[in-house]
């Protein structure tokens, strides 16, 4: 079975700052997928990033930048100069290889930017 | 283009009642999933239809919930015997192919209160 542990379950940030979101992952598949989904107030998830878990490679992307760690099974994402629309609550998602790939959730960081 | 819709979008029922919930995914995505939103057990995944083959119903919560997917495009969920306890918000996915790494594109959702 596959688990997903979100640690923080609300963080508040003042604007401009960096903020990092972390997650930790449980699967005894080699072959995986993770995600990074934002859900604003209005209610829709929104999809992020994705990684597979065979590119540990970190990457940036705008104000979004990942770092996914093998051996410690976290995956966890940050955001530079945070802005008050960054506001909302993420989620993490675990997909295994298989016919459905079907998203195990963590549970979501609920983030708050103030101006 | 367009992307994932749901309806309707608030659902109010009365305990006992029978609910049908419907998911128009983006055009062209053969992957469709339903999944569940609630504060005391997060996002949880519902069922899976992948084409015609049959649907993966691994996570339905009980035998009261069932859904189907007409001609590979429109689905529709229905809860008979609603209870309490199924108020939640509904949401719907879909995917170009779950056999490669496709994000999952989520509608709106339909928050279902069950009275």
């Amino acid at each position: 079975a596959q688990k997903v542990t979100q640690a923080q379950t609300e963080i508040s940030v003042v604007e401009k700052e960096d903020v990092t979101l972390d997650c930790v992952y449980e699967t005894r598949d080699t072959t995986y997928y993770l995600f990074w989904y934002k859900q604003p107030p209005s209610g829709e998830l929104v999809f992020l990033i994705r990684r597979n878990s065979f590119d540990e490679q970190n990457e940036i992307s705008g104000r979004y930048s990942w770092n996914f760690q093998k051996s410690t099974s976290s995956f966890n994402f940050t955001i530079t100069a945070s802005q008050v629309v960054d506001s909302a609550v993420y989620f993490c998602a675990l997909s295994v290889s298989g016919s459905a790939r079907q998203l195990t959730f963590g549970s979501g960081t609920q983030l708050t930017v103030l101006p | 283009g367009a992307g994932v819709s749901q309806s309707p979008s608030n659902k109010v029922t009365e305990k006992g009642k029978d609910v049908e919930l419907r998911c128009d995914p983006i055009s062209g995505h053969t992957a469709l999933y339903w999944y569940r939103q609630s504060l005391g057990q997060g996002l949880e995944f519902l069922i899976y239809f992948q084409g015609n083959s049959a649907p993966d119903k691994s996570g339905l919560p009980s035998d009261r919930f069932s859904a189907e997917r007409t001609g590979g495009s429109v689905s529709t969920l229905t809860i008979q015997r609603t209870q309490q306890e199924d108020s939640a918000v509904y949401l719907c996915a879909s995917s170009r192919q779950a056999r490669t790494l496709n994000e999952q594109f989520f509608g709106p959702g339909t928050r279902l209160t069950v009275l």
